[in-house]
C-alpha cells in the first residue's frame, strides 16, 4: 500500500464548476500538507500549504485537512480553463536541517472545459 | 528571475554514456533537492543536501552521484545510463514557511535513454 493514495483521473469538469480533489494517507506522522500544480512539461508549483488540521483559503482555492481521518482535500471554485493541469497533494513530518522528505500522491489530471 | 533554474531541460543519450545534470537556485535556500518523475507523473526523492551535505539518499543506484559545490548548486552525475533511467529529473530548493520547508521545483530535465 502506497503511503499516500490519489485518484489519477482524468477529470473532466466544465467550466465554472466546483472542483473537489483529495489525498488519503495512511502515516500519521505527516503535520504538513501542500498542493502542487503542474502544468505540462513545467515543474510543480506550490498552491497550497496546510499545518495539521483545518481548512485554508486562498482566492478560488482551499484546502482542507482532516487527520482524524487521514484526508485532505483541494477545492477549486468557479474552475477555469487554465486551471487545467495535474494537482500533486504532497505530504511530510517536517523534520527540518535538510531530513524534510515531502511524499507525494501520483497526482489527479484535471480537464476545464469550455 | 527563475527562481530554481536546471540545465538542459532536454537530455537524449545512449545506454552506457555519462551525462550531468546542473541546478542552481536564487533564492538563497540552504537545502536543495533531487526528484524523479516517471512515466505515471509519480515524483519520488532521489536525494537532498543541506549546506552541502547529504541528507537525503533515498536508496538511488550508485551510478547516480549528485554534488553540490556550493548551497546554490546542486549537480546531478548519472553513470553507465540505463533505458529505466529514462525519466523527468526536477531540482528543487526549500525554505521555511511556517516551521516546515516548503520546497520550490526547477522545470525539470527530460532525460531519453536509448
Amino acid at each position: 500500500q502506497k503511503e499516500v493514495e490519489q485518484d489519477p483521473g482524468p477529470l473532466s469538469v466544465p467550466e465554472g464548476a466546483i472542483v473537489s480533489l483529495n489525498c488519503t494517507y495512511s502515516n500519521s506522522a505527516f503535520q504538513y500538507f501542500m498542493w502542487y500544480r503542474q502544468y505540462s512539461r513545467k515543474g510543480p508549483e506550490l498552491l497550497m500549504y496546510t499545518y495539521s488540521s483545518g481548512n485554508k483559503e486562498d482566492g478560488r482555492f482551499t484546502a482542507q485537512v482532516d487527520k482524524s481521518s487521514k484526508y485532505i482535500s483541494l477545492f477549486i471554485r468557479d474552475s477555469q480553463p487554465s486551471d487545467s493541469a495535474t494537482y500533486l497533494c504532497a505530504m511530510s513530518a517536517g523534520i527540518t536541517g535538510g531530513g524534510n522528505k515531502l511524499t507525494f500522491g501520483t497526482g489527479t489530471q484535471l480537464k476545464v472545459e469550455l | 528571475d527563475t527562481a530554481v533554474s536546471q540545465t538542459p531541460k532536454y537530455l537524449v543519450t545512449q545506454m552506457g554514456n555519462d551525462k550531468s545534470i546542473k541546478c542552481e537556485q536564487n533564492l538563497g535556500h540552504d537545502t536543495m533537492y533531487w526528484y524523479k518523475q516517471d512515466s505515471k507523473k509519480f515524483l519520488k526523492i532521489m536525494f537532498s543536501y543541506n549546506n552541502k551535505e547529504l541528507i537525503i539518499n533515498e536508496t538511488v543506484p550508485n551510478r547516480f552521484s549528485p554534488k553540490s559545490p556550493d548551497k546554490a548548486h546542486l549537480n546531478l552525475h548519472i553513470n553507465s545510463l540505463e533505458l529505466g533511467d529514462s525519466a523527468v529529473y526536477f531540482c528543487a530548493s526549500s525554505g521555511r514557511l511556517a516551521g516546515a520547508d516548503t520546497q520550490y521545483f526547477g522545470p525539470g530535465t527530460r532525460l531519453t535513454v536509448l
